[in-house]
């Protein structure tokens, strides 16, 4: 069974850094595309960044490029992503979501349940 | 970036009626070499993460219902709740993934009349 367990939200000021990790279990991880999408508070959901599972190509929302780092460690199983310079409109539920292939031009088919980050002062 | 539409906002049918979903690319999602359109639905139920129904625009998930349905090539799609059920109550989403950045449309809500 897949599994996706993120982890590294909590409350951080306005300029502040956070490192989210997800753990991820129950498939071949190094073999698949890996992405971060957020949700702010009662809105839509945001496409943040993909790594490829073919050759850990990266990739950026414009909103967060610059920013945030999104990396993974395939000898354990975990995604990260560092976010730096973290604003107000940063504030999301941070989500880890696993591709459909090694592609990163595919969509998501399993999804954790998400880790809070809250930039506030 | 590609901007993606959805329409109705948020729609209330009546329980084994159908549900209809449209989504709009401001680019096409067509890749000609593949003829795939590379657009995905989602379901997200409250207080849940997201469900992906539907990629390629019309090929279902494993162990989604066959009641859904998607439809539409180009920049034009359609998700379609064939027989609407209690628990499709849920916010929509498309995604398209043809080019970086990759963009979800606004959410379409679906509740029961």
């Amino acid at each position: 069974e897949v599994q996706l367990v993120e982890s590294g939200g909590g409350l951080v000021q306005p300029g502040g850094s956070l490192r989210l990790s997800c753990a991820a279990s129950g498939f071949t991880f190094s073999s698949y595309a890996m992405s971060w999408v957020r949700q702010a508070p009662g809105k839509g959901l945001e496409w943040v960044s993909v790594i490829c599972g073919s050759n850990n190509s990266t990739y950026y929302a414009n909103s967060v490029k610059g920013r945030f780092t999104i990396s993974r460690d395939n000898s354990k199983n975990t995604l990260f992503l560092q976010m730096n310079s973290l604003g107000a409109e940063d504030t999301a539920l941070y989500y880890c979501a696993k591709g459909v292939s090694s592609s990163c031009y595919a969509g998501c088919d399993h999804w954790g349940q998400g880790t809070l980050v809250t930039v506030s002062s | 970036d590609i901007v993606m539409t959805q329409s109705p906002d948020s729609l209330a049918v009546s329980l084994g009626e159908r549900a209809t979903i449209n989504c709009k690319s401001s680019q096409s999602v067509l890749y000609s070499s593949n003829n795939k359109n590379y657009l995905g639905w989602y379901q997200q139920k409250p207080g849940q993460p997201p469900k992906l129904l539907i990629y390629w625009a019309s090929t279902r998930e494993s162990g989604v219902p066959d009641r859904f349905s998607g439809s539409g090539s180009g920049t034009d799609f359609t998700l379609t709740i064939s027989s609407l059920q209690a628990e499709d109550v849920a916010v929509y989403y498309c995604q398209q993934y043809y080019s970086i950045p990759f963009t979800f449309g606004p959410g379409t809500k679906v509740d029961i009349k």
